[in-house]
């Protein structure tokens, strides 16, 4: 069974602080990653992809590591709007996507 | 613009009974996917549809769980025989082309069953 792991945290941080987070997957096959963001009673939103080596947009970058088998998210300059929990997904390689159970970030004044 | 909706956004269910939840893709959308969130944890997959073939239904937690997308847009979850252990919210999600890979999925905002 494919497995991807995270830190539920919270990771509490003031704001402005730099913040990352790693997502550990099991299953060596898998091609493709994603960050999702979701806030609370909200559904997932799509933060990021991650298909190769990493991807940035703005403050945030993704980074795949295939020989250890994480992917990370860092957020730099964090908002009080950032709080929120982030969960990783592998793809897998194929049409079923398995999302870690989220890692919580608080970012206070 | 027009997202993926569920309904209804909440319910209540006595135990025994039994429950559909509704879910209007994006339209044009082929996948459409349904997963089980319970509080704390991320979502679970629970079944994928392509267009209306039910490529895969292996989350599904047992034969009370029933899901259906006759014409290959909207889709109906069907929980018969409603458990406490059932509680938990609902989504479901969209992408434009097949599968997960690739793709981004598009969520509905959940419903939110709870079994007394």
């Amino acid at each position: 069974r494919k497995e991807v792991e995270q830190d539920p945290g919270p990771f509490n941080v003031p704001e402005g602080a730099t913040v990352a987070f790693n997502c550990t997957y099991s299953n060596s096959a898998s091609q493709s990653f994603f960050w999702y963001r979701q806030d609370c009673r909200k559904e997932p939103k799509l933060l990021m992809s991650v298909y190769s080596s990493g991807n940035e947009d703005g403050r945030f970058t993704a980074q795949l590591n295939r020989a250890s088998q994480y992917i990370s998210l860092l957020i730099r300059d964090s908002k009080l709007s950032d709080s929120a929990t982030y969960l990783c997904v592998d793809s897998g390689g194929s049409y079923i996507p398995t999302f870690g159970r989220g890692t919580s970030l608080i970012v206070h004044p | 613009g027009a997202g993926v909706s569920q309904s209804p956004r909440y319910k209540v269910a006595k135990r025994g009974q039994d429950v559909a939840l509704r879910c209007d893709p994006i339209s044009g959308h082929v996948s459409l996917f349904w997963y089980q969130q319970a509080l704390g944890q991320g979502p679970e997959f629970l079944t994928y549809f392509q267009n209306e073939a039910q490529l895969d239904k292996s989350g599904l937690p047992s034969d009370r769980f029933f899901a259906e997308r006759p014409e290959g847009s909207v889709s109906t979850l069907k929980i018969q025989r409603t458990q406490q252990e059932d509680s938990a919210v609902y989504l479901c999600a969209s992408s434009l082309g097949a599968g997960g890979l690739r793709n981004e999925q598009f969520f509905g905002p959940g419903t939110r069953l709870t079994v007394l």
